[in-house]
């Protein structure tokens, strides 16, 4: 089975600073990959998913980027953070018909 | 816009009883259906994935299906305390690459 790695597990920026989370993969080949945020109290909000190397789809427009350098590192960025860019943020991904969960990232703007 | 809904809960069982969650789903060429659990503060974890109509068992865990009547289900039997998490439902369509996810129910069982 597949094990997801983020990090960091916490950070706490200040409004405008950038921002960059990455995401590893072990024990899948070719996976697609998701970021997500959830908001506290919200539902997931599907950010970006990528189905190869180099290849982001974009759900929600706004300040945040992603980037897949290589089959199973995804990283999710900003320029300038935003106060309503808090929430947890998780990284995805599927190997066949199942999408498991990467640990998250609790990322709290100031 | 492929809706999925929950009711949001909280639902609350007592200890030993059945915990049922429903979720309904508006793309009738969905394909795949998936539970997961999330205990507060943590990621989702995969609980239960099922495909066909019918139902699907694995331990205390029962997932039910009608395409049909787009509507899916999980059954908990003999809850637990350690239960008491938010359940959501995902359902992935014919089309895309990502799953569509409601925004939970919350259970509680309480000892």
């Amino acid at each position: 089975s597949q094990t997801i790695h983020q990090w960091p597990a916490t950070l706490v920026q200040p409004v405008g600073s950038p921002l960059s989370l990455e995401c590893t993969v072990e024990g899948t080949s070719n996976p697609n990959l998701y970021w997500y945020r959830q908001a506290a109290g919200r539902g997931l909000q599907l950010l970006f998913y990528s189905v190869g190397i180099g290849q982001i789809s974009s759900e929600v427009p706004q300040n945040l980027s992603a980037s897949r350098p290589q089959d199973r590192q995804f990283i999710l960025s900003s320029k300038k953070l935003l106060l309503s860019d808090s929430g947890f943020y998780l990284c995805a991904s599927t190997g066949s018909e199942t999408q498991y969960f990467g640990p998250g990232t609790r990322l709290l703007v100031l | 816009q492929k809706e999925v809904e929950q009711n949001s809960g909280p639902l609350s069982v007592p200890e030993g009883a059945i915990a049922s969650l429903n979720c309904t789903y508006s793309d009738r060429g969905s394909q795949s259906f998936f539970w997961y659990r999330q205990y507060s503060g943590k990621s989702p974890e995969l609980i239960m994935s099922i495909y066909s109509n019918g139902d699907k068992e694995d331990g205390r865990f029962t997932a039910q299906l009608n395409k049909a009547s787009q509507y899916v289900s999980l059954l908990i039997r003999d809850s637990q305390p350690s239960d008491s998490a938010t359940y959501l439902c995902a359902v992935k369509g014919n089309s895309g690459y990502a799953l569509n996810f409601g925004k939970g129910t919350s259970l509680l069982v309480t000892p």
